[in-house]
């Protein structure tokens, strides 16, 4: 099962800032929150990852609260492009210490003209 | 472009044929990964290779067979399919199995069985 919990769906007019939030309220200290996106037909695009401090990049920039239960990925100026499923994910660690990466079903953004 | 690349991008199939999905990449990765993404359901991983040996096999039935001849190149082998493994398949490697290690994804082959 994935560990993490994001609305299904949501909207955001294009050009505006799209904050998309993530519950992961069981996440160990050793594991990093990752986000990637899938555009319709593609394969999943990865987009940021961090562990505790709050990180940007050229795409987006991802906070993470103090407690690291819940996280936000934010798309400072959404275009029609940004039109995709976004996934959080948090790497669970396995039986033989190789982690998994368990994509859950994700939020599908629409970015409206 | 991610620097992973699969084909074909679409394959039709019988149930009684056998065919083979190929992927490259062309990043200096030594993990190699496969996974499939069928309608409605989250992405489901399959296969991991890392440094061209089998790490995971996730209860995959045998009518798939991966094959990692190099770090560069992996095969999933199909024979005997069902309708039901029509799917998008999906490659991905990282720079090795671990924590925090980034996946990059090929764009799929979209499998269709008859």
């Amino acid at each position: 099962d994935a560990k993490t919990t994001q609305p299904p769906s949501m909207d955001c007019a294009e050009g505006r800032a799209a904050n998309l939030p993530c519950n992961h309220s069981t996440i160990s200290g050793n594991e990093y929150v990752y986000w990637y996106r899938q555009i319709h037909s593609q394969g999943p695009q990865y987009i940021i990852h961090g562990l505790k401090n709050n990180e940007t990049n050229e795409m987006a920039s991802l906070i993470i609260t103090e407690d690291r239960k819940s996280s936000t990925l934010i798309l400072p100026h959404a275009t029609l492009r940004d039109t995709a499923v976004y996934y959080c994910i948090v790497r669970v660690e396995g039986t033989n210490r190789d982690d998994k990466i368990i994509f859950g079903k994700g939020t599908r953004l629409h970015i409206l003209p | 472009e991610t620097g992973v690349t699969q084909t074909p991008r679409h394959l039709v199939m019988g149930m009684t044929n056998k065919k083979s999905l190929k992927c490259e990449q062309h990043l200096g990765h030594n993990a190699m990964y496969w996974y499939k993404q069928s309608a409605k359901k989250p992405l489901e991983l399959m296969f991991v290779y890392n440094f061209k040996e089998q790490t995971e096999n996730n209860s995959v039935p045998s009518r798939f067979s991966p094959e990692c001849p190099n770090s560069s190149h992996l095969f999933l082998h199909l024979h005997t399919l069902q309708p039901e493994d029509s799917a998008l398949y999906l490659c991905a490697s990282s720079q090795e199995r671990g924590v925090a290690d980034t996946q990059y994804f090929g764009p799929g082959t979209r499998l269709t069985v008859l």
